[in-house]
């Protein structure tokens, strides 16, 4: 149980175009999805946390008008991150908590975006 | 603001012996939950073991326990008879007991386990 899925699993796009990455919680129900960027050989740094139906909470520092979190549903947050730039490459790791339940994020295997 | 620290940018253990690695944090908090993560080359992290704060008794996994030291802020993970399959990444982790969701990670240490 508690299986969080991601699509793509890897993006390769062209600088000035926009990328949408799902995240999805496929056999529980999420409130609360969490967006992470992991750098490599770095660690995760929380991006922004959505929660369903309401708009997301952005980390200082964090674009909210490049990086658009929308979560629809209770099992699917997007993140899409416009006007890509080359320094926008990283790896996107979204996670979620179950409905009911505290302090366990359940993490999605990433999507890794390259721009060109 | 929360930090946390591993100083062991990679270590290696061989099979079947054990390893322990270091995590230590800084917050004027009492109350705090810590976690120790894996993040295998699949890159899909999984939570390992848990801790609370207010809890004095060490978290014990099956061949995971933890070492956690309230004053000295530190809390370094214990892995016995280590598996060819430990090999991964391990983050170490804080959150604040009134916001649970922000999790603050270390910069990880690389576990490789030789035959």
């Amino acid at each position: 149980g508690a299986v969080v899925s991601q699509h793509p699993s890897w993006v390769i796009c062209k600088s000035g175009t926009s990328v949408k990455i799902e995240c999805r919680s496929l056999d529980f129900q999420a409130t609360t999805m969490f967006w992470y960027r992991q750098f490599p050989k770095q660690s995760l740094m929380l991006m922004a946390t959505s929660n369903e139906g309401s708009k997301a909470t952005y980390e200082q520092g964090v674009e909210k008008d490049k990086f658009l979190i929308n979560h629809a549903s209770l099992t699917l947050s997007t993140l899409t991150v416009t006007s890509a730039h080359p320094e926008d490459s990283s790896f996107y790791i979204c996670s979620a908590r179950a409905v009911g339940t505290y302090n366990e994020q359940f993490f999605g295997p990433g999507t890794r975006l390259t721009v060109l | 603001a929360q930090t946390v620290t591993q100083s062991q940018p990679e270590m290696s253990v061989q099979e079947a012996e054990t390893v322990t690695l270091s995590c230590t944090y800084d917050t004027s908090e009492s109350d705090y939950y810590l976690f120790w993560y894996k993040q295998p080359p699949s890159r899909q992290m999984i939570l390992v073991i848990r801790q609370e704060a207010y809890k004095q008794q060490n978290a014990t996994e099956n061949r995971f326990s933890v070492n956690f030291q309230k004053a000295a802020k530190s809390f370094s993970l214990k892995i016995s008879d280590s598996q060819l399959g430990d090999a991964a990444m391990y983050f170490c982790a804080f959150a604040t007991s009134y916001n649970t969701d922000k999790l603050i990670f270390g910069t990880g240490t690389r576990l490789q386990v030789f035959p």
